[in-house]
């Protein structure tokens, strides 16, 4: 497709229970993001990878959060034993280089609310 | 720390100029991004400055002063469509990919 797909684009789930996020990057896309964004706040760094390796995870907010990129391409991102603080929108955004004026561009991202 | 300092919430007249202002104090800088944001939507990237001055993009404009860890996005000829959260991010130099994100400013278009 043209631009960054996530799905589900809504995501309702109970505490405790598992969730897995979606993130399709532009083709060609080197670099992909993960970011969480709360209501009425910029996007807050999640993890990055390039290709398949994941070079940075500070973000991640506990042992709770992994996410994977095994080919490259298609990425997800997991959420074990879910709590209601991960309610938020999940930002996926990739880009074809990490220098220079190359903007990294984003999906619409997936709404989690934790009941 | 590093920190990204934006107005909260700015309200201008349709077919008017606003001016949104961006503040930093960050470790390192190469580079500076506007996005705009639709509610529910996907941040979209605007404008781009690494060089002091005024960057021009047909309504937009970008203007950075980075002795002063100041930036600026101007809106001219103002659309309803342009209510929208406008954030400021910066490229902190010594981590090439990351970025630093403003909390962004919500702009209120009124007829």
């Amino acid at each position: 497709g043209a631009g960054v797909s996530q799905s589900p684009r809504y995501k309702v789930a109970k505490r405790g229970q598992d969730v897995a996020l979606r993130c399709d990057p532009i083709s060609g896309h080197v670099s992909l993001f993960w970011y969480q964004q709360a209501l009425g706040q910029g996007p807050e760094f999640l993890t990055y990878f390039q290709n398949e390796a994941q070079l940075d995870k500070s973000g991640l907010p506990s042992d709770r959060f992994f996410a994977e990129r095994p080919e490259g391409s298609v990425s997800t991102l997991k959420i074990q034993r879910t709590q209601q603080e991960d309610s938020a929108v999940y930002l996926c955004a990739s880009s074809y280089a990490d220098r220079g004026n190359q903007p990294q561009h984003f999906g619409d991202g997936t709404r989690l609310s934790i009941l | 720390g590093q920190n990204i300092d934006q107005p909260t919430e700015m309200t201008a007249t349709e077919g008017a100029i606003v001016q949104i202002n961006c503040t930093y104090q960050t470790s390192g800088f190469n580079g500076l991004f506007w996005y705009q944001q639709h509610a529910g939507e996907a941040p979209t990237f605007l404008s781009y400055n690494v060089l002091d001055g005024l960057e021009e993009k047909g309504r937009f404009s970008s203007f950075l002063s980075r002795s002063k860890g100041y930036s600026y996005l101007l809106l001219k000829e103002l659309q309803m469509k342009d209510s929208a959260s406008y954030l400021c991010a910066v490229r902190v130099l010594d981590s090439n990919y990351q970025l630093i994100w403003g909390a962004g400013t919500k702009l209120i278009i009124k007829p």
